[in-house]
């Protein structure tokens, strides 16, 4: 069964502090791993797809890597803004269904 | 405009009542999801179709009926709402995945808020 894991489940960070969101996955075949950003009540918006292992994404203070086993979200200078919960998800197979991780909630404090 | 849009934002309704929730799309996206959220327990899929004559059950499905009208059309129906249907539940498209696409992220709609008393 495919499984993706996401750590910690919160986590707060002053205004500038860097830090990483882990997203584990077991999952037979992967064919992407995506990341999205939730706001409160609002549907998930779509941040970065990664295809292989090595692969990078960056936007703004955000970049996305991938391991065959993980990946991480790292998040450098936050600020408050960047409050929200983040979402990875892993698809395998022909169906192209994703598995969804549970989030990590960030809340950035000025 | 949004891409995709979803009717009502937010309904309160009873128990044992048929409730419907529309999605719509103008992103020209084959392949349509329907997906609940509970806290805790993150997005749980529902029903799934690829196109318009193909309908696929999710996770959860138990309860609900989807119907797809339209490529651009996806509803999600609650024949005899229950309490814990109370849930926020979410739309999303995708394009048509194939094994050389690089293009199967989805992309979700706002959301519909609904509360079974």
């Amino acid at each position: 069964e495919d499984q993706v894991t996401q750590s910690p489940e919160a986590l707060r960070l002053q205004e500038g502090e860097s830090s990483s969101l882990n997203c584990s996955y077991t999952v037979s075949g992967l064919r992407g791993l995506f990341w999205y950003r939730q706001d409160p009540g609002k549907g998930p918006e779509f941040l970065f797809t990664l295809y292989s292992a090595g692969e990078e994404k960056e936007k703004e203070r955000l970049k996305a890597t991938l391991t065959k086993k993980e990946s991480f979200l790292h998040i450098t200078a936050p600020k408050p803004e960047d409050s929200a919960t983040y979402l990875c998800a892993a698809f395998a197979g022909g169906s192209y269904i994703p598995t969804f991780g549970r989030g990590t909630s960030l809340i950035v404090h000025p | 405009d949004a891409d995709v849009t979803q009717t009502p934002r937010n309904r309160i309704t009873k128990t044992g009542k048929r409730i419907m929730l529309e999605c719509s799309q103008t992103k020209g996206h084959d392949r349509m999801y329907w997906y609940r959220q509970d806290p805790g327990l993150g997005l749980r899929l529902i029903y799934y179709s690829f196109d318009v004559k193909d309908i696929n059950k999710g996770e959860i499905s138990d309860g609900y009926s989807v119907s797809r009208q339209a490529q651009a059309k996806f509803s999600l129906s609650l024949e005899s709402a229950i309490p814990n249907q109370t849930a926020l539940y979410f739309c999303a498209t995708s394009e048509l995945g194939t094994s050389g696409s690089r293009r199967n992220e989805q992309f979700f709609g706002p959301g519909t808020r609904l509360t079974v008393l």
